[in-house]
């Protein structure tokens, strides 16, 4: 079965530090990627997406994230954060096939921001 | 434009108990889906629906049921509630293409937060 590995449960920055959370999948055949947001409070939103084409996609609020085939992961990156970026983020695998299409999400990575 | 709502918003159920989630979405979107969110887990899939009348399961679909008898609607029933169940509960929705032809977005509701005693 597919599964989402993030491996950083929880990350603590500094404002204007970089930041780069890793997400690796399992399945082998096209998949659609995803990072989304969620708030304090609020519900999950969508950050950015990758289809196909350019492996490096931009996002919203300046994230952005690169799809390595070769090593099955869509990390998001992020040059410089701000205390607003205190969320949790998940990362989400779409198995492309032409029945049943389940949308997997990692476990989160909790992003604090200090001030 | 609603989008996604989810009712009730909040729910404190005893051991053994019964109750349904109500899902509704006015973006006329095929796809709908019902996830668990638990501290250090994400979003765990419950179940699932393509389209009106169908159904299939998740990652996690044990104690669960589900109905999709209007394309609207997507209830999620808990025929005898388990403290196991505490969790917020979280319905998407999204179409089965975007406007880019790939898999579309999904829009979450607000979330469930079901306690049981």
């Amino acid at each position: 079965a597919q599964s989402v590995s993030q491996h950083n449960h929880h990350v603590i920055l500094s404002e204007a530090a970089s930041l780069e959370l890793g997400c690796n999948y399992s399945y082998g055949g096209t998949v659609n990627l995803f990072w989304y947001v969620q708030y304090p409070g609020q519900h999950l939103q969508l950050l950015l997406k990758y289809f196909s084409g350019d492996p490096l996609v931009k996002g919203i609020k300046g994230f952005e994230a690169e799809f390595i085939k070769s090593k099955f992961s869509f990390n998001l990156r992020k040059p410089s954060v701000q205390w607003s970026d205190t969320a949790e983020y998940f990362c989400a695998v779409n198995v492309f096939r032409s029945s049943a299409s389940k949308i997997i999400f990692g476990s989160g990575t909790r992003l604090s921001i200090r001030p | 434009n609603a989008g996604v709502t989810q009712t009730p918003k909040f729910r404190v159920l005893k051991t053994g108990q019964s109750m349904t989630l109500l899902c509704a979405q006015d973006m006329n979107h095929e796809y709908m889906y019902w996830y668990r969110q638990d501290p250090g887990m994400g979003l765990r899939l419950i179940h699932y629906s393509v389209g009106e009348g169908t159904t299939a399961k998740g990652e996690v679909p044990d104690g669960y049921n589900v109905s999709r008898l209007k394309k609207q609607n997507f209830l999620l029933g808990l025929e005898s509630a388990a403290p196991s169940q505490t969790s917020v509960y979280f319905c998407a929705s999204r179409t089965r293409k975007g406007r880019d032809g790939n898999t579309g977005e999904l829009f979450f509701g607000e979330g469930s937060r079901l306690t049981v005693l």
